[in-house]
């Protein structure tokens, strides 16, 4: 079956950068079939998808983040990253990783996303 | 980029039957995805395209889609439905590029 598991701090500085890795089990993220996406949810608001990746390394992010923010894959360890520099309180969220299938254009494994609070 | 419009909420009476909607320019091209979430969960994909559900989603879900509108239906919806959902489509920036609505809390009485 297949899971994914987010991981990385859970507190980080204003100004810093926020760093979490998605680790997949029961499947290889070098699939054809599949991209992989971080999507976040700001406490007591609605989903936001931020970004995707396939595994040979094209990226996609939402425009409003393009300049703070990185996603990478590592196909050796089975796991993609997210990198979001110089946070803000606005970046407070949990932040989830799915699995998003092409051929039905829907995200349709998701992480149990991890909760990330930016505070000094 | 492209926006989405749910309803904030809606409710319905146990048994009955709920259409929850989303509206937006690119649902006049692409069938949006819907995801349903609980307090505390991860969102679960519930439906996607024309009309399918995802093995294990029950068979009171469906979907459609008319002009720029798509619409998630539940029929005979139970107290387990209790929760938020959204809706999901392409945005204009280009393939692999994605938004979400803003979601809409089911509330079933």
């Amino acid at each position: 079956q297949v899971q994914l598991q987010e991981s990385g701090p859970g507190l980080v500085k204003p100004s810093e950068t926020l760093s979490l890795t998605c680790t997949l089990s029961g499947g290889s993220i070098r699939s054809s079939s599949y991209f992989w996406g971080w999507i976040r949810q700001p406490p007591g608001k609605g989903l936001e998808w931020i970004g995707s990746i396939y595994y040979t390394g094209n990226t996609y992010y939402i425009a409003s983040l393009k300049s703070r923010i990185t996603i990478s894959v590592d196909t050796s360890e089975n796991e993609f990253s997210l990198n979001l520099r110089s946070v803000t309180a606005a970046d407070t969220a949990v932040y989830f990783c799915a699995r998003f299938k092409d051929i039905t254009n829907s995200f349709d494994f998701w992480g149990q996303g991890t909760l990330v609070t930016v505070s000094s | 980029s492209s926006e989405l419009t749910q309803d904030p909420a809606v409710s319905v009476a146990l048994g009955q039957t709920v259409r929850i909607t989303c509206q937006g320019d690119s649902l006049r091209r692409f069938y949006a995805s819907w995801y349903q979430q609980k307090p505390g969960q991860a969102p679960v994909l519930v439906m996607y395209g024309k009309d399918n559900r995802p093995s294990g989603i029950p068979d009171r879900f469906s979907g459609s889609s008319s002009g720029n509108t798509g619409s998630l239906t539940i029929t005979g919806a139970q107290a387990e439905d209790e929760a938020d959902y959204y809706c999901k489509s392409r945005d204009s920036s280009g393939n692999h590029y994605w938004v979400f609505g803003g979601g809409t809390k089911l509330t079933v009485l």
